[in-house]
C-alpha cells in the first residue's frame, strides 16, 4: 500500500551545521512532495514543496531534492539556527487525485546553540 | 485573522461521552480534511470534503462522523468516546483536491479518561 518512510527519527546538530532528512515513497504515481515543520503545540506548517517534474528546489537556507527513479526525496537545511528546532514531516501525494497526503513518521531536529 | 481555526483547543472527557470539534477556514479553499496525530506524532488522514461532498473516508470507526455545512466549515463528531481516541486532531484545508498545499489548524488535543 501507500507508504512514506522517513529517517532519521531524531537529529541533533550544532548551530551553523547542516541537517539532512531523507524520505522514500512507495507510490510511483506520487507527484507532489511537501515538507512540514511542526513546533510544539502548533499545527504543521508548509515550509517547502517540490513537484515531480523538478529535481531540486531552494528557498534561502532550505532545499529539497527529488530522485523519482529511486523514489526518494530529501530536505537540506544549511546554517541551522536554534529556531529550526522542531519536528519535520515529509509527505507524498496519493495517485487518486483526492488531495490525500501520506506523511512520514517525522524527524525531531534539535539545534544546539 | 487565523486562516484555519479549530475549537476547542483542549478537550478532556470521560469514556462513553459524545463530543464535537469544529473547524473553519477563511482561505476560500474548496477542500477540507481531518487528520489524527497519535502519541508518536504520526499523522493519518481520516476524512476529506470537497465543497461539502465527502471525498475520503478512511478506515475510521463509524463512531466518528464528519459534517460539512458549507465549504468553509468541517466539523467532527465522535460518539461513545474510547481511551484510544485520545490524540491531537488537526483540521486542514487546500485550494482543491488537485492542489495539495495544505494549511493546518493548530489542533485539538482530545484526552479521554
Amino acid at each position: 500500500g501507500e507508504n512514506v518512510e522517513q529517517h532519521p527519527s531524531t537529529l541533533s546538530v550544532q548551530e551553523g551545521d547542516s541537517a539532512v532528512i531523507k524520505c522514500t515513497y512507495s507510490d510511483s504515481a506520487s507527484n507532489y512532495f511537501p515538507w512540514y515543520k511542526q513546533e510544539l503545540g502548533k499545527g504543521p506548517q508548509l515550509i517547502i514543496d517540490i513537484r515531480s517534474n523538478v529535481g531540486e528546489k531552494k528557498d534561502q537556507r532550505i532545499a529539497v531534492t527529488l530522485n523519482k527513479t529511486a523514489k526518494h526525496f530529501s530536505l537540506h537545511i544549511t546554517e541551522t539556527q536554534p529556531e529550526d528546532s522542531a519536528v519535520y514531516f515529509c509527505a507524498a501525494s496519493v495517485s487518486s487525485n483526492t488531495g490525500k497526503l501520506i506523511f512520514g513518521q517525522g524527524t525531531t531536529l534539535q539545534v544546539k546553540p | 485573522d487565523t486562516a484555519v481555526s479549530q475549537t476547542p483547543k483542549y478537550l478532556v472527557t470521560q469514556m462513553g461521552n459524545d463530543k464535537s470539534i469544529k473547524c473553519e477556514q477563511n482561505l476560500g479553499h474548496d477542500t477540507m480534511y481531518w487528520y489524527k496525530q497519535d502519541s508518536k506524532k504520526f499523522l493519518k488522514i481520516m476524512f476529506s470534503y470537497n465543497n461539502k461532498e465527502l471525498i475520503i473516508n478512511e478506515t475510521v470507526p463509524n463512531r466518528f462522523s464528519p459534517k460539512s455545512p458549507d465549504k468553509a466549515h468541517l466539523n467532527l463528531h465522535i460518539n461513545s468516546l474510547e481511551l484510544g481516541d485520545s490524540a491531537v486532531y488537526f483540521c486542514a484545508s487546500s485550494p482543491n483536491t488537485g492542489d495539495y498545499g495544505y494549511t493546518f489548524g493548530s489542533g485539538t488535543r482530545l484526552t479521554v479518561v
